[in-house]
């Protein structure tokens, strides 16, 4: 029979619009997470990272926040790009990083509209 | 930096036939992980290695999938014998293991089992 694969959230914006990738993550112990970018054809890529213990950690056109209480992650990406067009990925690493083992959400497929 | 080198890129086979994925960390990294990523499943983290151990192995599929890593610049992923199930996108990742520090991921090879 035909296989139903994951239904990716989809966000489209406009080119020079800022966009905002949400993610929610299962288990409060994580005290690590991370924002990977993923082109078609390529491995993911590292965009930024946080730690538990911050809320807000910023980078180049790029912002992460982490709200611990509703486990809820955010990506922000100012003045948004055509290059900007991918899956992106939020990421944890529970237990505190001792078991080393990073685990992926479903992705948000981002269409960046000329 | 070369990066994370995988190979072969693209691997079509029969099913039944071995398959056998190759993985070059980046020098200095002394993690290794491999994932296989899906449209029903997303990104799945199959085993991982630390200093060439492996460490676990708890998200590999079946006994039909087994990973070698016989020194610190070389890891493989051996499916035998394969079957149309398996198709899929396999990455390879690796990191430092000091710190909480992001992952490193390879550009993938993408089976095919027919």
């Amino acid at each position: 029979g035909e296989s139903v694969g994951l239904h990716l959230p989809t966000l489209s914006v406009q080119e020079g619009d800022n966009s905002i990738i949400n993610c929610a993550y299962s288990n409060s112990a994580s005290d690590y997470f991370i924002w990977y970018k993923q082109e078609s054809g390529k491995g993911p890529q590292f965009i930024i990272d946080i730690r538990s213990n911050m809320d807000k950690r910023q980078g180049q056109r790029v912002t992460v926040l982490l709200n611990k209480t509703v486990k809820h992650l955010s990506l922000q990406i100012a003045a948004t790009q055509p290059g900007d067009s991918a899956v992106y990925f939020c990421a944890e690493i529970p237990y505190g990083g001792a078991t080393n083992k990073l685990i992926f959400g479903t992705g948000t497929l981002l269409a960046v509209q000329p | 930096d070369a990066g994370v080198i995988q190979s072969p890129r693209h691997e079509v086979t029969e099913m039944g036939q071995e398959v056998t994925l190759r993985c070059k960390p980046i020098s200095g990294h002394n993690s290794l992980f491999w994932y296989r990523q899906t449209m029903m499943r997303g990104l799945e983290l199959l085993i991982y290695f630390n200093n060439n151990v492996p460490i676990d192995d708890s998200g590999m599929p079946e006994d039909r999938f087994s990973a070698k890593m016989p020194n610190a610049s070389f890891s493989t992923l051996k499916i035998q014998p394969s079957e149309p199930r398996d198709s899929a996108v396999y990455f390879c990742a690796s990191r430092t293991g000091t710190g909480l520090y992001g992952y490193t991921f390879g550009s993938g090879t993408r089976l095919t089992v027919v």
